[in-house]
């Protein structure tokens, strides 16, 4: 079955606790992104991926590091997370950045 | 970088009404611009989605319209059903990234 995962998909720490949410697609696709969606503000873009070893910052990157060494997946990072990074969190992939982003189930992080 | 605009943020209509939702976007250079459906709990999908070179574009009861000139596009969902209701996000594409807008919640009443 052609899928975007991530894990966890529930998350609780506490402030400073560095922390890695998994991203894996099987669909052999190029283009990775990460997602935030925070109440009223909408999707807004962390980073994205156009291909293996290439990586860019979004819209609001500050906080966030991202890694892609192989094609299928695309960690998160949150190095030293702080509450304002308390999101529901979407990673989607793409054949093209032009076409159908298919987003995997989220991960909700709340930062105490 | 892209900005888009999205109006209104709360729409409802009745059962069997219509509904549009209108987008607008800061960068000329954008050439892609999809409507994704989140329903409450759920991811966002795809449900349409038009090109620069295209005026218009249906899939049974949706569709969208695009105007490069004034660089804005809407969606019209006509006959709207309650399993409409959702929140709905336009976005705009560039060369490298996809901007969205900041969502409309659909309320359709039965």
């Amino acid at each position: 079955e052609a899928q975007v995962t991530q894990n966890p998909r529930y998350l609780i720490t506490v402030t400073g606790k560095k922390l890695t949410v998994t991203c894996s697609q099987n669909m052999n696709h190029e283009y990775m992104s990460w997602y935030r969606q925070d109440p009223g503000l909408g999707l807004r873009q962390i980073y994205y991926s156009m291909n293996v070893e290439v990586t860019d910052k979004g819209d609001v990157p500050e906080g966030y590091k991202v890694s892609r060494k192989e094609k299928r997946n695309f960690p998160l990072i949150l190095e030293s997370p702080s509450p304002n990074q308390t999101s529901l969190y979407f990673c989607a992939s793409s054949s093209t950045l032009w076409g159908e982003q298919f987003f995997g189930p989220g991960t909700r992080l709340t930062v105490l | 970088g892209e900005n888009v605009e999205q109006h209104p943020s709360t729409l409802s209509v009745q059962e069997g009404d219509s509904a549009v939702i209108k987008c607008t976007y800061s960068d000329s250079a954008s050439n892609y611009f999809p409507w994704y459906k989140q329903e409450l709990g759920k991811r966002p999908q795809l449900i349409i989605d038009i090109r620069s070179n295209v005026g218009e574009k249906k899939d049974q009861r949706i569709a969208v319209t695009l105007n490069k000139t004034a660089k804005h596009f809407s969606l019209h969902i006509t006959e709207t059903q309650p399993e409409d209701s959702a929140v709905y996000f336009c976005a705009a594409s560039g060369y490298s990234t996809l901007t969205f807008g900041k969502g409309t919640m659909l309320l359709v009443s039965p």
